[in-house]
């Protein structure tokens, strides 16, 4: 069935280092790919998304990648601030269907 | 604008116990989803519906059934609590169009079952 693998699990950096972020999707019929925010306690929150006809996409310190040929997807965080400590969810959707799957989480730590 | 609202926060339930997870959104939006979140896991879709009487099954909806009386609400009904069941639950709310394909997601319950 379809899936979204994501990388690493855990990513710690200094503040101020970038951090990368990274999946990998198998359906090729998917063609939106967001990236939502989680903060202790709270609900995920979209930050970014991509389509499938656009190969970067950059909102401020953020910025995501996408690969159509190789199924692949990243998000970019330069400059990394102690409040991107969070869990970060890629998810992949076809917009002709109506469920979106998403990845494992990757748990970013940003140290002061 | 409240967004999306879930009640309760946390509920610890008995094993056989029942309960009601209430999700409403004011954003008028048409598909409305629930998910589980286990601990250090990523999300599962329960249940979802793409408008007011229509509802169909996710990825893990064995245990749950829900309801779609009104475009606001989409409550999730918990039968015979099990355990297993022991989780964080969100409930989104999403309105397709060309411009966003993004989910609004409410800030979770946080169910216990002993």
């Amino acid at each position: 069935g379809e899936n979204v693998e994501q990388h690493p699990s855990t990513l710690s950096v200094q503040e101020g280092d970038s951090a990368v972020i990274k999946c990998t999707y198998s359906d090729s019929a998917s063609n939106y790919f967001p990236w939502y925010k989680q903060e202790l306690g709270k609900g995920p929150q979209l930050i970014i998304d991509i389509r499938s006809n656009v190969g970067e996409k950059k909102d401020q310190r953020i910025a995501v990648t996408l690969n159509k040929t190789a199924k692949h997807f990243s998000l970019h965080i330069t400059e990394t601030q102690p409040e991107d400590s969070a869990v970060y969810f890629c998810a992949g959707l076809n917009t002709g269907g109506f469920k979106t799957i998403f990845g494992a989480g990757t748990r970013l730590f940003v140290k002061a | 604008n409240a967004g999306v609202t879930q009640t309760p926060k946390f509920r610890i339930l008995k094993i056989g116990q029942s309960m009601t997870l209430q999700c409403t959104q004011d954003m008028n939006h048409n598909y409305m989803y629930w998910y589980r979140q286990d601990p250090g896991m990523g999300l599962k879709l329960i249940y979802y519906s793409v408008g007011a009487g229509i509802t169909d099954k996710g990825e893990v909806p064995n245990g749950y059934n829900v309801s779609r009386s009104t475009t606001e609400d989409f409550p999730l009904r918990l039968e015979l609590a099990a355990p297993s069941q022991t989780s964080v639950y969100f409930c989104a709310s999403s309105n397709p169009t060309d411009a966003n394909y993004g989910y609004t997601f409410g800030s979770g319950t946080r169910l216990t079952v002993v």
